[in-house]
């Protein structure tokens, strides 16, 4: 099956600065690519996704590039506030195959430092 | 619209007891899932239901029931509940395949 790997695990950046957390997956065959948020006590929420037929896209101050070659993506957050703090999972998917499950990396913390 | 609503908040059980987690969703979706989030391993699917009527294991099932009652209720059952499913529990639903996956707050369960 897919495995997701997420790096790192902890990120501190002051406010302000940008933010870089980077995803690989196992298996080719991976077409959705979405990040989610999750704020302490909270479920998570979907910030971004993108398609495998598509290698960069943006929204406001979030953006997420694809590399299908190499198998990873990343997610680009650039003038930091304090709200960014919490933890972001990235995730896989299949859709499309009959398979819908998402599988998700381990996550990283994110600390805005004022 | 509440969104995906999960009963109980928090559970504490002793080893060997029952229960069942109860989720419900009001956006109409089709499918619905239940996660266990462990700290450094991130979400991971327990069992999921593609539509009303069907359920399907994920990648940890053991130990674990669940029931799709109808389209807008997924709840899952700990018939013999151990120490390893100690964990927060969280439902999602979303419109289908390759769509956005909407989360509840979660179930923290302690098991003693």
């Amino acid at each position: 099956g897919e495995n997701v790997e997420q790096h790192p695990s902890t990120l501190s950046v002051q406010e302000g600065d940008s933010a870089v957390i980077k995803c690989t997956y196992s298996d080719s065959a991976s077409n959705y690519f979405p990040w989610y948020k999750q704020e302490l006590g909270k479920g998570p929420q979907l910030i971004i996704d993108i398609r495998s037929n598509v290698g960069e896209k943006k929204d406001q101050r979030i953006a997420v590039t694809l590399n299908k070659t190499a198998k990873h993506f990343s997610l680009h957050i650039t003038e930091t506030q304090p709200e960014d703090s919490a933890v972001y999972f990235c995730a896989a998917s299949m859709a499309g195959f009959g398979n819908e499950k998402l599988t998700f990396g381990t996550g990283t913390r994110l600390t805005i430092i004022p | 619209n509440a969104g995906v609503t999960q009963t109980p908040k928090f559970q504490v059980l002793k080893t060997g007891q029952s229960m069942t987690l109860q989720c419900a969703q009001d956006m109409n979706h089709n499918s619905m899932y239940w996660y266990r989030q462990d700290p450094g391993m991130g979400l991971r699917l327990i069992y999921y239901s593609a539509s009303e009527g069907t359920t399907d294991k994920g990648e940890v099932p053991n130990g674990y029931n669940v029931s799709r009652l109808n389209k807008r209720e997924f709840s899952l059952r700990l018939e013999s509940a151990a120490p390893s499913q100690t964990s927060v529990y969280f439902c999602a639903s979303s419109e289908g395949r390759i769509n956005e996956q909407f989360f509840g707050p979660g179930t923290r369960l302690t098991v003693l």
